[in-house]
């Protein structure tokens, strides 16, 4: 079954320090997300992406944060100066269609730790 | 007022029960709700999806849907310790999947 990768599965890093989450999303998919989830809360919309550029945006997604699709296979977010309150589990998810109309398919997360 | 409203549990439920999780939404354009399991330290994955108001059955899951009343469930026949884990109702919003914060459930063997 088609899944969605993504890479590193942990990442510790010092505050003020730029770090680069990366997913590869389902092939065939024309549609990709990030969310993140602070332990214990919800799940939370970042952003989504279509055509090579951002269709919407959180916002969490401030001037901080950045998403690229550089090769079209990779789609990765950027947070240029880490905070504390960035330590989340971060989740890629691709779709075939916008809104979800067959739900989304996510991967497996990064946990970022920023001390 | 809260996108989409999940009770956080925990819910506990016998071996061999039936497990009920409910959700309420707020936005009446919504057209797709999703079921989403999530077990701790793992990401979300997809149950059920339904988009006609009525019940839809995959297997031990049933999910209703009422958008009169904005109100979507999902049914778990014969819980099985593995069904242990929290359940995210979803809903979508313009292009986005947005989450209610979960219903932690628990099987007692």
């Amino acid at each position: 079954e088609p899944e969605v990768t993504q890479t590193p599965s942990h990442q510790v890093t010092q505050m003020g320090q730029e770090v680069i989450l990366r997913c590869v999303p389902i092939s065939n998919h024309l549609y990709f997300y990030w969310y993140r989830q602070i332990l214990g809360q919800k799940v939370e919309f970042l952003v989504s992406f279509y055509n090579n550029e951002i269709s919407e945006k959180s916002e969490i997604f401030d001037d901080q944060f950045s998403v690229e699709r550089p090769d079209g296979s990779n789609f990765t977010l950027k947070i240029r100066s880490t905070k504390l309150e960035d330590s989340a589990m971060y989740f890629c998810a691709s779709s075939f269609l916008t809104g979800g109309p067959y739900g989304y398919t996510f991967g497996s997360g990064t946990r970022l730790t920023v001390v | 007022q809260k996108e989409v409203e999940q009770n956080s549990g925990p819910l506990s439920v016998p071996e061999g029960a039936i497990a009920s999780l409910n959700c309420t939404y707020s936005d009446r354009g919504s057209q797709s709700f999703f079921w989403y399991r999530q077990y701790s330290g793992k990401s979300p994955e997809l149950i059920m999806s339904i988009y006609s108001n009525g019940d839809k059955e995959d297997g031990r899951f049933t999910a209703q849907l009422n958008k009169a009343s904005q109100y979507v469930s999902l049914l778990i026949r014969d819980s099985q310790p593995s069904d242990s884990a929290t359940y995210l109702c979803a809903v979508n919003r313009d292009d986005k999947i947005i989450f209610g914060k979960g219903t932690r459930l628990h099987i007692l063997p």
